[in-house]
């Protein structure tokens, strides 16, 4: 079985600050990715970043960066320069690619204040 | 574009009811799913498909059926709605290469409402 823990239901950052999202997971597979997904307050869910297991290099989308630390099973999500579009949920998710199916983290809720 | 649309967006139904909730996607991918996401959660799995007639379970299957009848579609029927299947359902779909499964992109979502 493979699971995606969120430590941090919501969290808050000022407006053209850093903030970083915590996630861990736990898996007995070798291949797998990894992601972020946003989720507005319209629901559709949008792919932030997805980082490749095997890659040790931290994939970067634009101002979004993750640190993987694949010992420790951890993937955190980083937003520097925060927007007030950046509000929403924000899941992370783990995806098994030799069962194809994925697991994802209840969601940590990131507001950006003005 | 290519794109994946779920209809309807928004179903409110009476509990015992039959609904079918559709999916069709237009990037010719093999592999199609479907979630729930309960208020304040996660997705769980419902169903999943990796190509034509296949269908398997998920974490959360019960009350819950799909059929594949060709790439594009994949439905989710409610066999008789209870109150607990309230929720927002998720389709998304996905590519398979010689790693494995690929990227998964998500439909805008279905609202339902069992009353």
């Amino acid at each position: 079985a493979q699971t995606v823990t969120q430590s941090q239901p919501e969290m808050s950052v000022q407006e053209a600050e850093t903030v970083t999202l915590s996630c861990t997971y736990d898996t007995s597979e070798n291949n797998y990715y990894l992601f972020w997904y946003k989720q507005p307050p319209s629901r559709q869910m949008i792919l932030v970043i997805r980082q490749e297991a095997y890659k040790q290099q931290n994939a970067t989308e634009n101002r979004f960066s993750v640190n993987f630390q694949k010992a420790a099973k951890s993937f955190s999500l980083k937003i520097s320069d925060s927007q007030l579009g950046d509000t929403a949920m924000y899941f992370c998710a783990l995806l098994n690619t030799n069962a194809g199916k994925s697991t994802f983290g209840d969601g940590t809720t990131l507001t950006v204040k003005p | 574009d290519a794109e994946i649309t779920q209809s309807p967006r928004h179903k409110i139904t009476e509990t015992g009811r039959q609904v079918t909730l559709a999916c069709h996607q237009t990037w010719n991918h093999n592999n199609m799913f479907w979630y729930r996401q309960d208020l304040g959660h996660g997705l769980r799995l419902i169903h999943y498909s990796y190509g034509v007639h296949d269908t398997n379970k998920g974490e959360v299957s019960d009350g819950y059926s799909v059929s594949r009848s060709n790439t594009e579609d994949l439905p989710l029927t409610l066999e008789s709605a209870a109150s607990s299947q309230t929720s927002v359902y998720f389709c998304a779909s996905s590519e398979s290469n010689q790693g494995g499964q690929e990227t998964q992109y998500f439909g805008p979502g279905t609202r339902l409402l069992v009353l």
